[in-house]
């Protein structure tokens, strides 16, 4: 099972580009990256997925380098209501379907 | 369209009471189902998943217990609360095998055990 590694903590202000990074250095051939976003006493909501190279969205992009043992996720020009934690999945088509998430970003956009 | 509810949505319960929170999933076939906890300020953490009818793998020991008596129904159990069980549970479904999707929650259960 691929774990993931992130930033427990980021600041940013509105308007900025973010870019938050997983890291997943054993990721297997058929596992693809998805990230969440999670607001308190929600459950999380899906943002983007990914296999390799970039992936955009209408709300982020995604991008893999070709090894695929990191993934960025970037959220353009980013407003106070992208206040959440962000967290990134690694799955794959099997039937061990264990997706246990990591500790996730803390996302904090100033004002 | 695929749906999932949760309940219920609240609740405040004893120290050594029973606990039932059920969950289904309407719109979709074989599904993955999941259980998840989160205290307070802290991640999600896995307690339970089932990738068919019978079919339960635990991640923590502890006093939970889970069933999936039907397809698209998983229910989480206890005969006696903890202090420690206090918490956020969430349940969550994905596509089952042969297929990469996203994960669905619920709503989420809020458990306060005094």
């Amino acid at each position: 099972l691929a774990k993931t590694t992130q930033p427990i903590s980021m600041d940013s202000y509105e308007g900025q580009e973010v870019n938050i990074t997983c890291s997943h250095n054993n990721i297997a051939t058929n596992d693809y990256i998805t990230w969440y976003q999670q607001f308190p006493s929600q459950g999380p909501r899906f943002i983007i997925q990914g296999y390799k190279t970039k992936v955009t969205n209408e709300v982020a992009s995604l991008f893999i380098p070709a090894d695929r043992k990191s993934s960025t996720l970037s959220l353009p020009r980013v407003s106070l209501s992208d206040t959440a934690v962000y967290y990134c999945l690694v799955d794959g088509d099997g039937s061990a379907r264990q997706l246990t998430f990591g500790s996730g970003t803390q996302l904090t956009v100033l004002p | 369209s695929q749906t999932i509810h949760q309940w219920p949505a609240t609740l405040v319960q004893p120290v050594g009471s029973p606990l039932s929170l059920e969950c289904t999933v309407e719109g979709t076939s074989n599904p993955n189902l999941y259980w998840y906890r989160q205290a307070a300020g802290r991640g999600l953490q896995l307690l339970f998943y089932s990738v068919g009818i019978g079919q339960i793998s635990s991640e923590v020991p502890q006093n939970l217990s889970a069933s999936r008596p039907q397809d698209r129904q998983f229910i989480l159990s206890s005969k006696k609360l903890l202090l420690s069980d206090s918490g956020f549970y969430l349940c969550a479904w994905i596509p089952g095998l042969g297929s990469v999707g996203e994960l669905f929650f619920g709503e989420g259960s809020r458990l306060t055990v005094l």
